[in-house]
């Protein structure tokens, strides 16, 4: 079946422009999580979202970075007035979850959107 | 200092080897511990998750969790080319993180011919 669909896969862009990142999870996957992979650093949670309830945005960086999740399927990643910090791969996950902790159903990830930001 | 260590590497063993790959924690609220495997330009894999202190073991991989110590592995018996890619540990606290998995930030193995 198909996995998590991430696009574009690589994206460059100049310093100040806004970006849009896109997800596609696996259907009926309730559960979708956006994570930042930069060189060095590991992957860096961003926000997730789970069924009809509020997102946790906790580990969005700044308010450049918004993210919606529409009829509870596609999410949109947005990153405003880029900063070449905002370099890095960011990568979608999903998992078919209705409660309880992602251990029980793990995470697919998406093979991510490598942003580069000049 | 981070919540999960791990060693970047990279490592290079010989096809055959056996591989140890480790990550410490900081915090004993971190209780679900997983190992992803992930290839160059794709996304992590889920490899093997273990909620107990003890050995886990599926196939050619072993995961071990010492919770007293804070110390989790990833052991690779007979390691193959194939076996080359980054490992990234990642876990999981039961209260107050949410659904969330915190990674360490992977050792990248090479398994040569």
């Amino acid at each position: 079946g198909a996995g998590v669909s991430q696009s574009p896969s690589n994206k460059v862009t100049e310093k100040g422009k806004d970006v849009e990142l896109r997800c596609d999870p696996i259907s009926g996957h309730t559960a979708l999580y956006w994570y930042r992979q930069s060189l060095g650093q590991g992957l860096e949670f961003l926000i997730y979202f789970q069924g009809n309830s509020a997102p946790d945005k906790s580990g969005l960086p700044s308010d450049r970075f918004s993210a919606e999740r529409t009829g509870g399927s596609v999410s949109t990643l947005t990153i405003q007035r880029t900063q070449q910090e905002d370099s890095a791969v960011y990568l979608c996950a999903s998992r078919r979850g209705t409660g309880g902790a992602s251990y029980n159903s793990p995470l697919h990830f998406g093979n991510g959107t490598r942003l580069t930001v000049t | 200092q981070k919540e999960v260590e791990q060693d970047p590497g990279p490592l290079s063993v010989p096809e055959g080897a056996i591989v140890s790959l480790n990550c410490t924690y900081s915090n004993s609220a971190f209780q679900y511990f997983m190992w992803y495997r992930q290839y160059s330009r794709k996304g992590p894999e889920l490899l093997m998750y273990t909620y107990s202190s003890g050995n886990k073991e599926d196939g050619r991989f072993t995961a071990q969790v010492d919770k007293s110590s804070k110390y989790i592995s990833l052991f690779i018996r007979d390691s193959q080319p194939s076996d080359s890619a980054t490992y990234l540990c990642a876990m999981i606290r039961l209260t107050g993180g949410g659904n969330k998995l915190t990674f360490g930030t992977g050792t990248q193995l090479k398994v040569e011919l």
